[in-house]
């Protein structure tokens, strides 16, 4: 089956850059996506096809590609930031949906 | 903006079937151009798609899932449903809807969500 794999937890202070990785061995392939999710609400989309930003998502949210893993990356995280991230990414026919197991981003 | 809303009847008892809603506002489903999935998440987990369906009817479900799931939709009323069969306390989860983009490009395809409901906590529990 189809997997993509995130690190539970990452940890940043105010300001610093976060880096949030996930691997997967179709990513070279299939686009990946991110989301926030805050406690008790909705996961948001962040960024999609591993480099676009929605609007209204602030500029310090940026994605990257190479090879196998993507990486979500935040400059100049503030204390707003502290979620849960969850990669996500689909099978070439876009019928097997998965998602990476999220990581904690803690701000310290 | 796109918002998305679930309801449903509230606690399910084991065996039985799970029903819910998403009733879609700023946007008509009958327009077509994006698909319509449902989402669950178990307290304390992570996310599992559960499905998608098309403006025509068309779907997709997980593979996992994909005996017990039904995903219907009522263009009238700018809806789309649910039907979850056989629950155990595994299916017990927030519950999400979401505007489903699929765009595929020379047979590969990619799925994302940009649009979410806030999410219906169901319980499964005799």
């Amino acid at each position: 089956s189809y997997e993509v794999t995130q690190p539970p937890s990452v940890s940043v202070s105010p300001g610093q850059t976060a880096r949030i990785t996930c691997s997967g061995d179709a990513l070279p392939k299939q686009y990946a996506h991110w989301y926030q999710q805050k406690p008790g609400q909705a996961p948001v989309l962040v960024i999609y096809k591993d480099t676009e930003r929605p609007s209204g998502i602030p500029e310090r949210f940026s994605g990257s590609s190479s090879g196998t893993t993507v990486t979500l990356t935040i400059s100049g995280v503030q204390a707003e930031d502290e979620a849960d991230y969850y990669c996500q990414s689909a099978d070439s026919s876009g019928t097997y949906v998965v998602f990476g197991g999220g990581t904690r981003l803690t701000v310290l | 903006q796109v918002q998305l809303q679930e309801s449903g009847p509230g606690p399910v008892k084991p065996s039985q079937t799970l029903s819910l809603t998403c009733t879609v506002s700023d946007a008509s489903i009958s327009s077509g151009g994006y698909y319509w999935s449902w989402i669950r998440q178990p307290a304390g987990k992570g996310l599992e798609w559960i499905g998608r369906i098309y403006t025509s009817g068309r779907t997709n479900y997980n593979p996992a899932l994909k005996s017990r799931v039904t995903i219907s939709v009522d263009t009238s009323k700018n809806q789309f449903s649910l039907n979850l069969s056989s629950v155990t306390a595994a299916d017990t989860a927030v519950y999400y809807c979401a505007r489903t983009n699929l765009a595929c490009n020379g047979g590969n395809c990619h799925v994302h969500f940009d649009y979410w409901g806030q999410g219906t906590l169901v319980t499964v529990s005799s």
